[in-house]
């Protein structure tokens, strides 16, 4: 079956300091993987994506993430934190068939302190 | 990246309404749209699966004939919330997937559902 799995429900880290957020998967197949950030009252927006190739991935905002396929892990990263950065953040995972839906971990909230 | 609209943002309506949420891809043709609903500090709950022309595909213990959808073309999507009850108060959102090249699914800003 497949699952995504966030094992952080809270973060809470100093601004400047760097910050990964965790996310295991479960998937039948080789996977697409999605970060998403969502500010309170706002839609989702995507932070970064993989599908093949270099498992290491930029996104916007300065944001990083890493494919383990060993590990089943996409875990976001960010050298240093800005208190912008502040928001819920949601791992999915999704087939590379348009018409199926995507698999949401359950999010992480980060709080940044000044 | 593509943008997808979500109209209204906000509404607050009276019990026993109905009340219609559009959700647009504005830049690109979506073959699939996605409506969500979401609780305070909450993951995403699939409600259902529309596509172009077809009816929408229903997540187990969804009301099909409480949130009515229609995927009419292939950059619009609409969800009716018929018969509001207090309960039905919460965050939808959209999302779209399509177009060439496109495997990742974009969203919709929300809308915050309100019933009194």
């Amino acid at each position: 079956a497949q699952s995504v799995t966030q094992p952080d429900i809270h973060i809470t880290v100093s601004e400047g300091a760097s910050l990964e957020l965790r996310c295991n998967y479960s998937y039948g197949a080789t996977p697409y993987l999605f970060w998403y950030v969502q500010s309170p009252g706002q839609g989702l927006q995507l932070l970064l994506k993989y599908f093949s190739g270099d498992t290491l991935v930029q996104g916007i905002k300065g944001f990083e993430a890493e494919f383990k396929r060993s590990q089943s892990s996409f875990n976001l990263r960010k050298p240093s934190v800005h208190w912008s950065d502040a928001a819920e953040y949601f791992c999915a995972v999704g087939p590379p068939n348009t018409g199926n839906q995507f698999y949401f971990g359950t999010g992480t909230s980060l709080t940044v302190i000044p | 990246g593509a943008v997808v609209s979500q109209h209204p943002s906000r509404v607050i309506c009276k019990s026993g309404t109905s009340v219609k949420i559009e959700c647009r891809s504005l830049d690109f043709q979506a073959t699939t749209m996605f409506w969500y609903r979401q609780f305070p500090k909450q993951s995403l709950m699939l409600m259902a699966t529309s596509n172009e022309g077809s009816k929408a595909t229903y997540e187990q213990g969804v009301e099909k004939d409480k949130f009515l959808i229609n995927h009419a073309s292939l950059t619009l999507s609409t969800l009716t919330v018929t018969s509001a009850h207090p309960e039905d108060s919460s965050f939808y959102i959209c999302s779209a997937r399509g177009g060439q090249g496109r495997f990742e699914a974009f969203f919709g800003q929300g809308t915050r559902l309100t019933v009194v």
